[in-house]
């Protein structure tokens, strides 16, 4: 059974950069789709963008100004960069697998609560 | 971009129901890339649907697919207590590659 475990710091302040990894475990990140998905608290999903095995990236245009997504086979993860934080960036941050062919997503973390407060 | 609309926002049923749910596209969607989630209070999503009509590994038989187009359907044949979450459809493919629709929420 695959699974994801986001990590990362819970509280970053405005202007400064979001970092979070997810961690897979029961597979490996040399084939698939990777994901970051965020979820405002009370809020939608909101797909932010994913990471081919091969490195290719494809995001959000809404935030891909911001962006910097990237995956590490020695450490089987892959990870998020978000920059110039705001308030409005406040939300649960899940990593989830895209699976060939439909794309649906299949395998999920429990979400990480990453707050922008000073 | 294609927007994805579900309808209705709340739907509240009990046990034994049947529930309908339709997510609608501002613009047609192959049917290979609508999809369907179920999230619980403070769990991640979990994938139901894949394909419009799939039901991914271990999702029970209650659960249904349907659509083309534009219009898609979940269809919960007859409700377990279990099932009263918030549902959300997701299409692949335009800009931004993944989408959601806004969710409904199934309440008892």
């Amino acid at each position: 059974q695959v699974q994801l475990q986001e990590s990362g710091p819970g509280l970053v302040k405005p202007s400064e950069t979001l970092s979070l990894t997810c961690t897979v475990s029961g597979g490996s990140v040399s084939s698939y789709y990777w994901n970051w998905i965020r979820q405002p608290p009370g809020k939608g999903l909101e797909w932010i963008g994913y990471v081919y095995y091969s490195g290719t990236t494809s995001y959000n245009p809404s935030l891909m100004s911001r962006l910097t997504m990237s995956v590490d086979t020695s450490k089987n993860g892959f990870s998020l960069n978000l920059s110039s934080v705001t308030a409005a960036d406040t939300a649960v941050y899940y990593c989830a697998r895209g699976r060939y062919g439909d794309y649906g997503l299949d395998f999920w973390g429990q979400g990480t609560l990453v707050t922008v407060s000073s | 971009e294609i927007v994805l609309t579900q309808s209705p926002g709340i739907l509240s049923l009990s046990p034994g129901e049947r529930a309908t749910l339709s997510c609608r596209a501002s613009q047609s969607v192959s049917s290979n890339y609508l999809a369907w989630y179920q999230q619980k209070p403070g769990q991640a999503p979990r994938l139901l649907i894949f394909g419009t009509s799939r039901r991914f590994t271990g999702v029970p038989d209650r659960f249904s697919g349907s659509g083309s187009g534009t219009d898609f359907t979940l269809t919960i044949s007859r409700l377990e207590p279990e099932d009263f979450a918030v549902y959300y459809c997701q299409r692949f493919g335009s800009s931004p590659l993944y989408a959601f629709g806004q969710g409904t929420k199934l309440e008892i």
